[in-house]
């Protein structure tokens, strides 16, 4: 069992960045991308991008291009996102995921950091 | 941008009922890169079905998958206590993934 393990809850004024972790504990993840989704309060599942961890390799979405960054620390196996510019429009509770490792299918996720945006 | 539309936006059944959701993609998707998550208020989404049709380890049966084409339906045969949440699809195909707006099953 694998649990993702993300930093906790952050207050930014707009205008401001903010970066999330994320850690992987327990068993030792072998091929698999990190997912970052975001949910507005009251709103929907929204995906941000993706990383694999091992070669670094980002995909976006579109919406996000030039305010997000998806990077990952390999000595330390943990994921970060970094949101940048930030509006009161970006208030959510963002996970990370790892669906899939190593072609089997788990379905992990974070258990959510709340950002909040408010001047 | 494959976009997911699902449908109806919310559900009243009663325990007991069958549940049809749908989840129709803008574009075709091949092999049939479709997931389904469940998710209760204050949770993280909870994978039930991957490959469109995969239960995940765990899943009870009443819960399946299919596709026809663009269009891809998660049933849940009869509907426990339990299962009363918002359910989402979610492509991932190729890139960008996408979600669908979401499905509420409420108690009716």
């Amino acid at each position: 069992q694998v649990q993702l393990v993300q930093s906790g809850a952050e207050v930014k004024k707009p205008g401001a960045s903010v970066k999330v972790s994320c850690k992987p504990s327990g068993h030792t993840l072998i091929s698999y991308y990190i997912h970052w989704v975001r949910q507005a309060p009251g709103q929907g599942l929204e995906w941000m991008g993706l990383i694999d961890p091992s070669g670094g390799s980002t995909s976006y979405a579109q919406k996000f291009q030039g305010r997000l960054s998806i990077t990952r620390d390999t000595s330390t196996s943990t994921g970060y996102m970094e949101l940048s510019s930030l509006r009161s429009e970006d208030t959510a509770v963002y996970y990370c995921a790892v669906l899939r490792d190593n072609g089997v299918w788990y379905g992990y996720w974070g258990q959510g950091t709340l950002v909040s945006v408010s001047s | 941008e494959i976009v997911l539309t699902q449908s109806p936006g919310t559900l009243s059944l009663s325990p007991g009922e069958r549940a049809t959701l749908s989840c129709r993609a803008s574009q075709s998707v091949s092999s049939s890169p479709l997931a389904w998550y469940q998710q209760k208020p204050g949770q993280a989404p909870r994978l039930l079905i991957y490959d469109a049709s995969t239960r995940a380890t765990g899943i009870p049966d009443r819960f399946s998958g299919s596709e026809s084409g663009t269009d891809f339906t998660l049933t849940i045969s009869r509907l426990e206590p339990e299962d009363f949440a918002v359910y989402y699809c979610h492509h991932y195909g190729r890139f960008p993934q996408t979600f669908g707006q979401g499905t509420k099953v409420e108690i009716k």
